[in-house]
């Protein structure tokens, strides 16, 4: 089974500054990938950013970055030069390669607040 | 490029009415298609998944149920709706070559 696991509920940052939200995931599937979305007040879900859990390299995204770190089963979001658009509820997801079964598993989101 | 449409975009229905929730995509063929459910405050809840006209995997037990009866349009039913129903519904797409799943601007369903 995998599970996702979002630790703050919570966050703030001055626009301008850089933040970092966590997630941390397990899985025993070995081909998968992970997923951060943003959800604004409009509440449609946003793609952010995507890692394939076979790439060591960072996934990038303009200001948006994640620290992928397998071992310890950890896929961080750092949000650069933060914006007052950028506060949203950010959630993190996992999904097992192989279109067909499609499950993303979310985590219970992230709830991100800017200050002008 | 592709789009994904959901309508009614509010709801408020009494307990005990039918329900019906419309996805549709453009810009795409032969889609995977996706339900969720997210209730006040929580993340997201997949119900049904499609991979192609009439195949639908439920994954959780409960009141609804979804159809695919063409191509690029899913739908979401009741007979006879829960108060347990009320919450944020999402529908998604992907292809078929990979994981990303693509969201539409969801529907606001209360029960009364």
């Amino acid at each position: 089974a995998q599970t996702v696991t979002q630790s703050q509920p919570e966050m703030s940052v001055q626009e301008a500054e850089t933040v970092t939200l966590s997630c941390t995931y397990d899985t025993s599937e070995s081909d998968y990938y992970l997923f951060w979305y943003k959800q604004p007040p409009s509440r449609q879900m946003i793609l952010v950013i995507r890692q394939e859990a076979y790439k060591q390299q960072n996934a990038t995204e303009n200001r948006f970055s994640v620290n992928f770190q397998k071992a310890a089963k950890s896929f961080s979001l750092k949000i650069s030069d933060s914006q007052l658009g950028d506060a949203a509820m950010y959630f993190c997801a996992g999904g097992r390669n192989g279109g067909s079964q499609g499950n993303l598993i979310f985590g219970k989101g992230t709830k991100l607040s800017v200050k002008p | 490029s592709q789009t994904i449409h959901q309508w009614p975009a509010t709801l408020v229905q009494p307990v005990g009415s039918p329900l019906s929730l419309e996805c549709t995509v453009e810009g795409t063929s032969n889609p995977n298609l996706y339900w969720y459910r997210q209730a006040a405050g929580r993340g997201l809840q997949l119900l049904f998944y499609s991979v192609g006209i009439g195949q639908i995997s439920s994954e959780v037990p409960q009141n609804l149920s979804a159809s695919r009866p063409q191509d690029r349009q899913f739908i979401l039913s009741s007979k006879k709706l829960l108060l347990s129903d009320s919450g944020f519904y999402l529908c998604a797409w992907s292809t078929t070559r990979t994981d990303t799943q693509y969201f539409g601007p969801g529907t606001r369903l209360t029960v009364l």
